[in-house]
């Protein structure tokens, strides 16, 4: 399978744990997103790559989250001391280069976070 | 403020029948791409259509058809022919106003059943 994979699929914390996530892009693509998706929501925008530079962060993601593309192919989210707010879908996406953005993403499945 | 109103949460359609989801949006970008994109229970997301602000002729991708108005602002989705796996969630996106080129701000989404 080429497509977009997430990292753990489901994941059960306590609150004050940190958890991280691993997002592995389409190979031939440069542009790495993440978004959180609560119930009953759309995804929401938290930042975006470009190889491995992070040039967007949305206001939503505080503090406790940070994320990294080292070598510009796979992505984390880490999120620290992690509060039942946090608890949603995180999606991760992928994008080829082009001239003109934003074009098509590709979406992994997702990491289901539940923080207790 | 949300710049991207779906305002049907739910409908249903009968299968062989034609349904219409409605979107409007806020942007300031001159010139962007509007979306649709489905996700089916349980999977991941993945895109169903796509219109380029700047042209005129609404996009078509075989039963899927949408009827853009820049000038309302509105993105509406037109589902022919409908069949029991376009039973999803379809979420519109588009750019919000005064955001970096790559962000895209999704819809809360309409659940669409279809009914064999």
């Amino acid at each position: 399978d080429t497509g977009v994979s997430q990292d753990p699929r489901h994941k059960i914390t306590k609150r004050g744990q940190n958890v991280t996530f691993r997002c592995d892009p389409i190979s031939e693509h440069n542009r790495l997103y993440w978004y959180r998706q609560t119930l009953g929501q759309g995804p929401e925008f938290l930042t975006y790559f470009q190889n491995e530079a992070q040039l967007e962060k949305s206001r939503l993601l505080s503090d406790r989250f940070s994320a990294e593309r080292p070598k510009g192919s796979f992505s984390t989210l880490e999120i620290q001391r992690t509060e039942q707010g946090d608890s949603a879908m995180y999606l991760c996406a992928s994008s080829p280069p082009s001239g003109r953005a934003p074009g098509e993403l590709f979406f992994g499945e997702g990491s289901r976070l539940t923080v207790l | 403020a949300q710049t991207v109103t779906q305002s049907q949460p739910e409908m249903s359609v009968q299968e062989a029948e034609t349904v219409t989801l409605s979107c409007t949006y806020d942007t300031s970008e001159n010139n962007y791409y509007l979306f649709w994109y489905k996700q089916p229970p349980s999977r991941q997301m993945i895109l169903v259509i796509r219109q380029e602000a700047y042209k005129q002729q609404n996009a078509t991708e075989n039963r899927f058809s949408v009827n853009f108005q820049k000038a309302a602002k509105s993105f509406s989705l037109k589902i022919s022919d409908s069949q029991l796996g376009d039973t999803a969630m379809y979420f519109c996106a588009s750019p919000p106003p005064g955001a970096g080129s790559y962000q895209l701000t999704f819809g809360k989404g309409t659940k669409l059943s279809v009914i064999p």
